[in-house]
């Protein structure tokens, strides 16, 4: 069964530091999303792409995030520098259709970042 | 503005004791609604969603839900707890105003007890 692919599964870095995260998703999925979970809350969206554009970035913190899928399948989430408040789970997801349908998002394992 | 409410962060059931996870949405359209499943340190898992067919969803691992436009909710049951069900379970709400975009709950952390 085809899964959303991310790597790495845990990250431990220091403030300042840049820290990059990746995400292969379902093969043929069109529509990719990045969310970051604090603990104990529902995931928040971050960036959502349909294929190679950015469909809503409007809860990205573009001052230290960036997000690109440049070819339109996987995609790297960037922050630089890290923050302490950064501390959290980063899960990408994918589903099939573009973002004006109704479609399952289908979510990788996460990467769980860690800012000392 | 689409939003989802999860009554009760913790839940403790006994093991065989009937599970019930409630779940509270609002949207002003006629929305989709799904409820994943979190294990430790892991991805969502989807167990199931609703998305304006059958009103009673069958999920996996024996889950099922109910949609109930009048009460604007969506609870998750499952007849018998096992233990294996212990996790972290999120409601997630999106119409077609939103596009694609997903709003969670802020989730039920499940205990189950032997």
């Amino acid at each position: 069964e085809a899964e959303v692919a991310q790597s790495p599964r845990y990250k431990i870095t220091e403030k300042s530091q840049a820290v990059a995260f990746w995400c292969d998703p379902i093969s043929g999925h069109a529509t990719l999303y990045w969310y970051r979970q604090i603990l104990g809350q529902g995931p928040e969206l971050l960036v959502q792409f349909q294929d190679e554009s950015v469909v809503d970035d409007s809860q990205l913190p573009k001052d230290r995030f960036s997000a690109e899928r440049l070819k339109g399948v996987d995609s790297t989430l960037k922050i630089q520098p890290a923050e302490l408040g950064d501390s959290a789970m980063y899960l990408c997801a994918s589903s099939l259709v573009g973002w004006d349908r109704q479609e399952t998002q289908y979510f990788g394992p996460g990467t769980r970042l860690l800012v000392l | 503005a689409q939003s989802v409410t999860q009554l009760g962060s913790h839940v403790s059931v006994s093991e065989g004791a009937l599970v019930l996870l409630r779940c509270n949405y609002s949207s002003s359209v006629p929305p989709y609604l799904f409820w994943y499943v979190q294990y430790p340190n892991q991805g969502l898992q989807l167990l199931l969603k609703y998305t304006s067919a059958a009103t009673l969803v069958k999920g996996i691992n024996g889950f099922e839900a109910e949609f109930k436009k009048s009460e604007t909710s969506f609870h998750l049951t499952k007849p018998s707890a096992h233990m294996s069900d212990a996790a972290e379970y999120f409601c997630a709400v999106s119409d077609m105003d939103t596009g694609n975009q997903f709003y969670f709950g802020t989730g039920t952390s499940l205990t189950v007890i032997p």
